[in-house]
């Protein structure tokens, strides 16, 4: 069966250190891969996008790899502030889906000052 | 230049009521999808929409639940005959050509809760 995997664990991470999240996925091949932030009761919002064939996204302290053999990507913020709390959300953009997207259950980051 | 807006924000319905959730684009955007997250689970795709068309269906179930973009005015989801396993957080996203733009932006929800 289709499954997009984020650690459901909180990531309790220290001010100024680097929070890094996993995103694996099975029976999925997806053109695109997408990273959005969610904060309690409001909507997810868009991040970074990394295609098929790109290897490294970086967007000032945000930084996504994607690995299409391992079926994996990793989601590394550096120097992270307490601002940074959130649930991180990983999506997947089928191909000729539409556009639509097929989304982890986020994994969550406490920044810790 | 205002986001996606959605309305209303929280909405408490009765069993068997109707529900009607209501989505704006973002200005440019003529692309909708509307996704249901539940409780402790990830956003489940339901519906995507261009003016006038529905054009991905697959996320959406058989009975109770329609959805439309009319040419003038928002686009609407639709529940009828609400039941408790309905109570959920509903978002709309817009985007421009999903051709050659990915990017969706999401609005602040809509929060079901069925009594």
């Amino acid at each position: 069966s289709q499954k997009i995997e984020q650690n459901s664990e909180a990531l309790n991470i220290q001010e100024g250190k680097t929070a890094t999240l996993t995103c694996n996925y099975t029976n999925y091949s997806p053109a695109y891969l997408q990273w959005y932030r969610q904060d309690p009761g409001r909507g997810p919002v868009f991040l970074l996008l990394i295609r098929e064939n790109e290897k490294e996204k970086r967007k000032e302290r945000l930084k996504v790899t994607f690995d299409t053999t391992l079926k994996q990507s990793l989601f590394h913020i550096t120097a992270s502030q307490p601002a940074d709390s959130a649930t991180y959300l990983c999506a997947l953009g089928l191909p000729y889906g539409n556009n639509r997207l097929a989304f982890g259950k986020g994994n969550q980051v406490v920044v810790i000052p | 230049n205002a986001g996606v807006m959605q309305n209303p924000r929280h909405l408490v319905r009765r069993r068997g009521q109707e529900a009607r959730l209501r989505c704006s684009p973002m200005k440019g955007h003529s692309h909708v999808y509307w996704y249901r997250q539940l409780p402790e689970e990830g956003l489940k795709f339901m519906v995507y929409l261009q003016k006038e068309n529905i054009i991905d269906e697959s996320g959406m179930p058989k009975e109770r639940f329609s959805a439309e973009f009319p040419k003038e005015g928002p686009s609407i989801l639709r529940i009828q005959q609400v039941v408790r396993g309905d109570s959920a957080a509903y978002f709309c996203a817009s985007s421009r050509d999903p051709g050659r733009d990915y990017e969706q932006y999401f609005g602040p929800g809509t929060r079901l809760t069925v009594t």
